[in-house]
């Protein structure tokens, strides 16, 4: 069964502290993973696909197919990356599978 | 020129009534979504529509139908609402042959049922 898994409903950490927000994923196929971002209130946007290898507002997210993981990391956590952070996979028929989502909270 | 609107942003009705919620957008994409989001913020897809073909419908009560009158509108209908229907509704886009690109969401809609 297609799953994402993301094992922690919230993270907090200190400004300029580094921050990993994990997701593990399971799907036999080839993956398409995402992260998204809603913050207070607002629509999801996409934050970061992994096929584009790409760092948006300092986070990067590595595929591990070993692991079977897609973690979004930031080396120095910003007040404002205060969010919601959902972790996708697209499996190509016709559906996002979105995982419980992790909120984050940067602490001055 | 947002990208993808819904309409209204904020929904409160009683139970039993029936109500509606439109989406459009402009993005010239050929798949429209509806995904629901509950009060623990989880996100579970409910009708997906390519080129106005329904093609997922995720065992979502038939109290909701889904209408999709061309590519760029999906509008949601919702009869006999009921107190378990309070969500925050997401509409999004995408395309059919660009999945790599992820959704386009729009801002939401807050439905409360009383």
């Amino acid at each position: 069964a297609q799953r994402v898994t993301q094992p922690e409903k919230l993270l907090s950490v200190f400004k300029g502290a580094p921050v990993e927000l994990k997701c593990n994923y399971s799907y036999s196929g080839s993956p398409e993973l995402f992260w998204y971002v809603q913050y207070s209130r607002q629509r999801l946007q996409l934050l970061l696909r992994h096929i584009s290898r790409e760092s948006i507002k300092g986070f990067t997210a590595d595929l591990n197919k070993g692991e079977t993981s897609f973690h979004l990391k930031k080396p120095f956590a910003q007040e404002e990356d205060s969010a919601m952070y959902y972790c996708a996979l697209s499996t190509g028929g016709f559906k996002t599978i979105f995982g419980a989502g992790t909120r984050l909270f940067v602490k001055a | 020129d947002t990208a993808v609107s819904q309409t209204p942003k904020y929904l409160v009705t009683q139970m039993g009534n029936d109500k509606s919620i439109k989406c459009e957008q402009n993005l010239g994409h050929d798949t429209m979504y509806w995904y629901k989001q509950d009060s623990k913020k989880f996100l579970k897809i409910m009708f997906s529509y390519n080129n106005k073909e329904l093609i997922i419908n995720e065992t979502v009560p038939n109290r909701f139908s889904p209408k999709s009158p061309d590519k760029a509108h999906l509008n949601l209908h919702i009869n006999s609402l009921e107190l378990g229907d309070s969500a925050v509704y997401f509409c999004a886009s995408s395309q059919r042959d660009r999945e790599d690109y992820g959704y386009t969401f729009g801002s939401g809609t807050r439905l409360t049922v009383v």
